[in-house]
């Protein structure tokens, strides 16, 4: 099956930087995108199409794409960024098309 | 700005029918670029996405699903609605509808189409069990 694979957990102090991975053969070619989830809320979409902000994001987030990984990574953290992230691309090969993220929990120190 | 909200049941009895609606409310659900989604997240695990529909009534469904998923729209409504029929306990989850945005980019000089969802309710928690 179609996994887009991300580490269970990041940690990082206040200030520092957090980089946030997912993982796929030639995930490189994809259009990337990640949502944060804080406890109780919906998801909500913080970077698209690899390294597009929505209005309204701060420009601490920004993303990468290369090879077999994507990277979200947020910069300055705040205690406000800690939530869940996950990553999600569009895939016609895959089974199902729309894949998300097995998700990361970023805890701030 | 555009608001979504998911309503119906939300405790459902095993093998019978799970209904949720999805009103939309500062925008058009036939505005085009668009279509309307339903994803789904178990308790303290990932997101599932089980399928999206287009105003013109185009659906796609996830393939693990798809033998008991029906969504449908309703225009005049503004509104679109999920069905899972004979529901288990492993259906319980918060069901969340959301807006799918299609974009397309230039990558390696063939034009690429790439969606996300760029709007979402607030969730409904639906619990299977007698």
């Amino acid at each position: 099956s179609y996994v887009l694979t991300q580490p269970p957990s990041v940690s990082v102090a206040p200030g520092q930087t957090a980089r946030v991975t997912c993982g796929r053969d030639n995930i490189g070619t994809k259009s990337v995108h990640w949502y944060q989830q804080k406890p109780g809320q919906a998801p909500l979409v913080v970077v698209y199409n690899v390294i597009e902000r929505p209005s309204g994001i701060p420009e601490r987030f920004s993303g990468s794409n290369s090879g077999n990984t994507a990277t979200l990574t947020i910069s300055g953290v705040e205690a406000g960024d800690e939530a869940d992230y996950y990553c999600q691309v569009w895939d016609t090969s895959a089974s199902p098309p729309f894949v998300f993220g097995t998700g990361t929990k970023v805890t701030v120190l | 700005q555009l608001q979504l909200q998911e309503s119906g049941s939300g405790l459902v009895k095993p093998s019978q029918t799970l209904s949720l609606t999805c009103a939309v409310s500062g925008g058009s659900i036939s505005s085009g670029g668009y279509s309307w989604s339903w994803i789904r997240q178990p308790p303290g695990k990932g997101l599932e996405w089980i399928g999206y529909i287009y105003h013109s009534g185009t659906t796609s469904y996830n393939p693990s699903l798809e033998s008991r998923v029906t969504m449908s729209v309703d225009k005049s409504k503004n509104q679109f609605s999920l069905k899972l029929n004979s529901v288990t306990a492993a259906d319980t989850a918060i069901y969340y509808c959301a807006r799918r945005r299609q974009r397309s980019r230039l990558f390696g000089g063939v034009i690429d189409y790439y969606y996300y969802m760029d709007a979402w309710g607030n969730g409904t928690t639906v619990t299977v069990s007698s």
